[in-house]
């Protein structure tokens, strides 16, 4: 079946101007997370959905940043005012969390955000 | 917090050898352990998962080991070949099954 995909896969944008980041996550899929990469960073944590709450917003580095998912499946994220410490990778996952159990945590290809 | 940390940052190996990457964490409470390969401007691909309660997995030519007392995981790669040539990334996820938490990643190079 089909993997997680998001939308756009780059987007340059202006210091300042608003953007929105999306995610198709796996059909049925009930946990999503948003992940930052950064070079000399690494990957980050930002937020976790399960359905279509956030149980852990804990990642997100400024209220400048929101999430938010719907129908229990496509998510976007939110950057009020881009900075350019905001030029970033971000990546999208899924997973099947079930039973007591966390499964395997599936990526999407990522949004590259160019903030000039 | 959680820390975990990947040794050695770089490997280069001719091909057909036998390789381990590290990974070590500092707070044992985890629920999993996951392995991927990230390759260059590509997103992350699962490798292996290894539950709290499981001490290895394996798939193909990947053999993946967790001690969680210890605080230590290996992934060892038979018989290497140049398109195992990417960066390897060890996460833990701990309570609540959010964060996962990533390692630097080992980058592996293996030449023909």
């Amino acid at each position: 079946g089909a993997g997680v995909s998001q939308s756009p896969s780059n987007k340059v944008t202006e210091k300042g101007k608003d953007v929105e980041l999306r995610c198709d996550p796996i059909s049925g899929h009930t946990a999503l997370y948003w992940y930052r990469q950064s070079l000399g960073q690494g990957l980050e944590f930002l937020i976790y959905f399960q359905g279509n709450s956030a149980p852990d917003k804990s990642g997100l580095p400024s209220d400048r940043f929101s999430a938010e998912r719907t129908g229990g499946s496509v998510s976007t994220l939110t950057i009020q005012r881009t900075q350019q410490e905001d030029s970033a990778v971000y990546l999208c996952a899924s997973s099947l969390v079930a039973g007591g159990m966390a499964y395997e945590q599936y990526f999407g290809p990522g949004t590259r955000l160019t903030v000039t | 917090k959680q820390e975990v940390t990947q040794i050695p940052a770089a490997l280069s190996v001719p091909e057909g050898e036998n390789l381990v990457l590290n990974c070590s964490f500092t707070d044992s409470a985890i629920y999993n352990l996951q392995w991927f390969r990230q390759d260059p401007g590509k997103g992350l691909t699962s490798l292996l998962l290894i539950q709290s309660s499981q001490r290895e997995q394996t798939s193909g030519r990947l053999n993946a080991s967790l001690d969680k007392s210890s605080g230590r995981s290996t992934l060892y790669i038979a018989a290497s070949q140049p398109g195992d040539s990417a960066t390897y990334l060890c996460a833990v996820m701990n309570s609540g099954y959010s964060t996962l938490t990533f390692g630097k990643g080992t980058m592996l190079l293996v030449s023909p």
